[in-house]
């Protein structure tokens, strides 16, 4: 069990630029989340896949953000034109279970800086 | 909609002391609590989790939760403090509504002195 694995860990961007993330999942895991943390904050919602399929994103990911799972396995986040207010650490979490008390595994995330 | 709040951004304790990090719960239903812990540079980590079967929860390293219905609360302690323990706690949720989305509180930071 290799866990959760996101790459890169840092990206310094300018803003305007596009910038991908992405995450690779526990193996099996067909349940993936994407979460953004803004400092001082907690995790916030952004995404969420089953199997390749995307089956909820918050309104907090705007039409510059896309998500992708194309074969289930490993996980894109992109962001377009980026702005200073995308500086965050994005992190992603996988899980096997189904159910309110499955169990999601985090990864180390991705801490961008937009400047 | 489900929903915790973490009172106290910071709490400081001396090693061997107890560690009391609160987070109170606001749901309509019966709800499912997590505890994470995140330590510096470093993704979350499950500590415990509330799953109805018992009020008390015991977790990894040596933390454990009630869970107290008539007080909506489901607060973190551990006896004695370690050094190791420094770290950020989050209080999180299931959202019943939502594909069993986390949401989280905002956090709590542990600090322990020698």
């Amino acid at each position: 069990d290799t866990g959760v694995s996101q790459d890169p860990r840092h990206k310094i961007t300018k803003r305007g630029q596009n910038v991908t993330f992405r995450c690779d999942p526990i193996s099996e895991h067909n349940r993936l989340y994407w979460y953004r943390q803004t400092l001082g904050q907690g995790p916030e919602f952004l995404t969420y896949f089953q199997n390749e399929a995307q089956l909820e994103k918050s309104r907090l990911l705007s039409d510059r953000f896309s998500a992708e799972r194309p074969k289930g396995s490993f996980s894109t986040l992109e962001i377009q034109r980026t702005e200073q207010g995308d500086s965050a650490m994005y992190l992603c979490a996988s899980s096997l279970e189904f159910g309110p008390t499955e169990t999601q595994y985090f990864g180390p995330g991705t801490r961008l800086l937009v400047l | 909609a489900q929903s915790v709040t973490q009172l106290g951004s910071h709490v400081s304790v001396s090693e061997g002391a107890l560690v009391l990090l609160r987070c109170n719960y606001s749901s309509s239903v019966p709800p499912y609590l997590f505890w994470y812990v995140q330590y510096p540079n470093q993704g979350l980590q499950l500590l415990l989790k509330y799953t109805s079967a018992a009020t008390l929860v015991k977790g990894i390293n040596g933390f454990e939760a009630e869970f107290k219905k008539s007080e909506t609360s489901f607060h973190l302690t551990k006896p004695s403090a370690h050094m190791s323990d420094a770290a950020e706690y989050f209080c999180a949720v299931s959202d019943l509504e939502s594909f069993q989305k986390l949401v989280f509180g905002t956090g709590t930071r542990l600090l322990v002195s020698p």
